[in-house]
């Protein structure tokens, strides 16, 4: 039973490049939130999805920053026109939510984003 | 607005002593609570998960405690070794599942 796969593991971009980083939820899950982790801090929540829907954006920058979860696929997190300060670890995790908001959250392994 | 605080931000103890990492959060209306571990350059691990309903859980040698009235959590690990050296960090959940993290305590068990 795979855990939840982020790719890449390591993405370097040049400022103003686009970024896309993958996660494919564990199998069973429909629940996938983003989480950014910035050098010297700690995990911040960044959006929240279900399948065809957000939930919750309320982390999410206000520029430059979607994200999707489509019905097939992974979900996608997308930053355009990255700047230094974007370089940090992007986390994603998954739920079942069957057993409601009582479901343990599981983490992939990060996309570690950095901008030169 | 929820804030979670873990104290101390960095522990070093010799091999084979208990120890106790704490948690406090501003807000009492939590769903549930997380202790997690990370090692570096890796993601979270899960250890354990307290209902708001619960007082503790129990794994192997790890026991957490809540007490959502005074917005505290305590993690006692028994008998350290070397390999929970890592990253512990505490996180609240709101009825969406969205997780509030602290900063985290970095523990180091020297053998």
């Amino acid at each position: 039973n795979a855990g939840v796969m982020q790719n890449p593991r390591h993405l370097v971009r040049r400022r103003g490049q686009e970024a896309r980083l993958r996660c494919s939820p564990m199998k069973g899950h429909s629940h996938v939130y983003w989480y950014r982790q910035l050098p010297e801090e700690g995990l911040k929540f960044m959006v929240y999805l279900q399948k065809e829907n957000i939930i919750d954006e309320s982390g999410m920058p206000k520029e430059r920053f979607s994200a999707e979860f489509p019905k097939e696929g992974p979900s996608i997190l997308r930053i355009q026109q990255v700047v230094r300060g974007d370089s940090a670890a992007y986390f994603c995790a998954s739920s079942r939510k069957d057993r409601g908001a009582n479901s343990p959250l599981h983490f992939g392994n990060g996309t570690r984003l950095t901008v030169t | 607005k929820q804030e979670v605080t873990q104290i101390p931000a960095a522990l070093s103890v010799p091999e084979g002593e208990n120890l106790v990492l704490n948690c406090s959060f501003t807000d009492s209306a939590i769903y549930n609570l997380q202790w997690f571990r990370q090692d570096p350059g890796k993601g979270l691990t899960s250890l354990l998960l307290i209902q708001s309903s619960q007082r503790e859980q129990t794994s192997g040698r790890l026991n957490a405690s809540l007490d959502k009235s005074s917005g505290r959590s305590t993690l006692y690990i028994a008998a350290s070794q070397p390999g929970d050296s890592a990253t512990y960090l505490c996180a609240v959940s709101s009825n969406t599942g969205k997780l509030i993290f602290g900063q985290g305590t970095t523990l180091q068990v020297k053998p």
